[in-house]
């Protein structure tokens, strides 16, 4: 069992529905986080959670909407989306925030496609 | 000026050869530095972190210069499976948000 899970590997949904991505992290860390790669440009963070708390926010648009129940799981509910969210979503978990040798590990990704 | 940056490539060489990327930074108060792989379609890998005196692990090689601000990745006699993109990663700031560069493409052939 790999150390960070992410559902579902693909994602095709219209402008008007609602879905949500799901992150599971079996390794014991306290910080988790959301990232968006899009083709041709660098990871860009949308949220950070540690201990549950959200401690940022990237300004990132309402339609994405993060939910960190526990330590272990992490959401990101979606609704509205335009075309240009079409991207890779990549959930990351690290021991813990605020430490200048944070090492990310990350789950496969959902590939999204926002027709 | 972005604050990381990276050269995208792509670097294409032949196996045995060597070859190096380099990475600038912008934001000199940066505390950590890492190199990361991906691979097509995949998650990004930690490869190493990059400590202030360089280090090796194996055929690769970091060395990080703060008064230029870049650090550097080399792979020595590079093998097809070291074919993918490698990722520049900064923590920066007050709460050392991990800032990703583009990234470079190495294709190595036979």
């Amino acid at each position: 069992e790999t150390g960070v899970t992410q559902t579902p590997r693909h994602l095709v949904m219209g402008m008007t529905n609602k879905k949500s991505l799901k992150c599971e992290q079996h390794l014991g860390h306290n910080a988790m986080y959301w990232y968006k790669q899009s083709a041709k440009k660098p990871l860009e963070l949308m949220f950070v959670y540690n201990f549950k708390e959200q401690t940022e926010n990237n300004s990132v648009p309402s339609r994405f909407s993060p939910e960190c129940p526990n330590s272990s799981h992490l959401f990101l509910h979606l609704h509205t989306l335009q075309p240009e969210d079409s991207a890779l979503y990549l959930c990351a978990s690290s021991p813990d925030r605020g430490q200048t040798n944070e090492k990310l590990f990350f789950g496969s990704g959902t590939q999204l496609s926002v027709l | 000026r972005k604050e990381v940056e990276q050269d995208p490539g792509p670097f294409n060489v032949p196996e045995g050869a060597t070859v190096a990327f380099n990475c600038t930074y912008s934001n000199s108060a940066s505390q950590s530095f890492f190199w990361y792989r991906q691979d097509c379609r995949k998650e990004p890998k930690l490869l190493m972190s990059v400590y202030s005196s360089g280090n090796e692990d194996g055929r690769f090689t970091a060395q990080l210069n703060r008064a230029s601000q870049y650090i550097s990745l080399l792979i020595r006699d590079s093998k097809l499976s070291d074919s993918a993109t490698y990722l520049c990663v900064v923590n920066t700031g007050g709460s050392y948000i991990p800032t990703f560069g583009r990234g470079t493409s190495l294709i190595v052939h036979p």
